[in-house]
């Protein structure tokens, strides 16, 4: 089984709906991270968490929202979305004492 | 604040050629440095990584060393194969290890 899990991998959705892209780990890690990917930029981290009861914003997180219910679990929520929302979204879980993150393999979200 | 700057591709090669990706980084303090490899279609992995000055990261034929005195973390392979075509992202962690910070990336294409 894989170590991070996302769920869809692909989504087509239309301005103004509300969205959520869920994550679940199976390693128990504490730390658990959510970035966009986009063509010339590169990862840009949006919200990150290091326990159920710590939520902290990263470097774009206007108009995302997460809830970590769960050790395993951190959703990524999109209230409305908008066209400039369209990218490739990745969770990640931080490996304590290796100083690494390990990846899920990515959620492809389509805004119209 | 703490950033990452890699060259930019796309960058086409002979299988078989050398392959330099070059990488700078903003920091305060000492980083760790990592190089992560996103093959099509999946996240990204773990390629090597370096956590002081003067260490040397390798693995699958890549090598990388941390140069405190030139803030760079240049990736390198002697004879490159059509399976390393991919992109490749060089990333630092803060000093607290809490957050990472990825550069925009580099695609590589190796043609036989």
């Amino acid at each position: 089984d894989a170590d991070v899990t996302q769920t869809p991998r692909n989504r087509i959705t239309k301005t103004g709906k509300r969205i959520m892209l869920e994550c679940s780990q199976t390693k128990g890690h504490d730390r658990m991270y959510w970035y966009r990917q986009d063509p010339g930029l590169g990862l840009r981290l949006i919200y990150y968490s290091f326990d159920v009861k710590d939520i902290n914003k990263g470097e774009i997180s206007d108009g995302y929202s997460v809830s970590r219910q769960a050790q395993a679990k951190f959703s990524l929520s999109l209230e409305s979305a908008i066209p400039n929302q369209t990218a490739l979204y990745f969770c990640a879980i931080g490996i304590p004492n290796a100083d690494t993150q390990y990846f899920g393999p990515g959620t492809r979200l389509t805004v119209l | 604040g703490d950033s990452v700057t890699q060259m930019e591709g796309p960058v086409t090669l002979s299988e078989e050629a050398f392959l330099t990706i070059n990488c700078t980084y903003t920091a305060t303090g000492y980083p760790s440095l990592f190089w992560y490899v996103q093959y099509p279609g999946e996240g990204l992995q773990l390629l090597l990584k370096a956590t002081k000055a003067d260490d040397k990261g390798s693995n699958k034929g890549f090598e990388a060393t941390y140069r405190k005195e030139t803030t760079s973390f240049h990736l390198e392979k002697g004879s490159v194969q059509v399976s390393d075509s991919a992109v490749y992202f060089c990333a630092l962690s803060d000093l607290s290890g809490n957050q990472f910070y990825f550069g925009t990336g580099t695609s590589l294409t190796v043609i036989p």
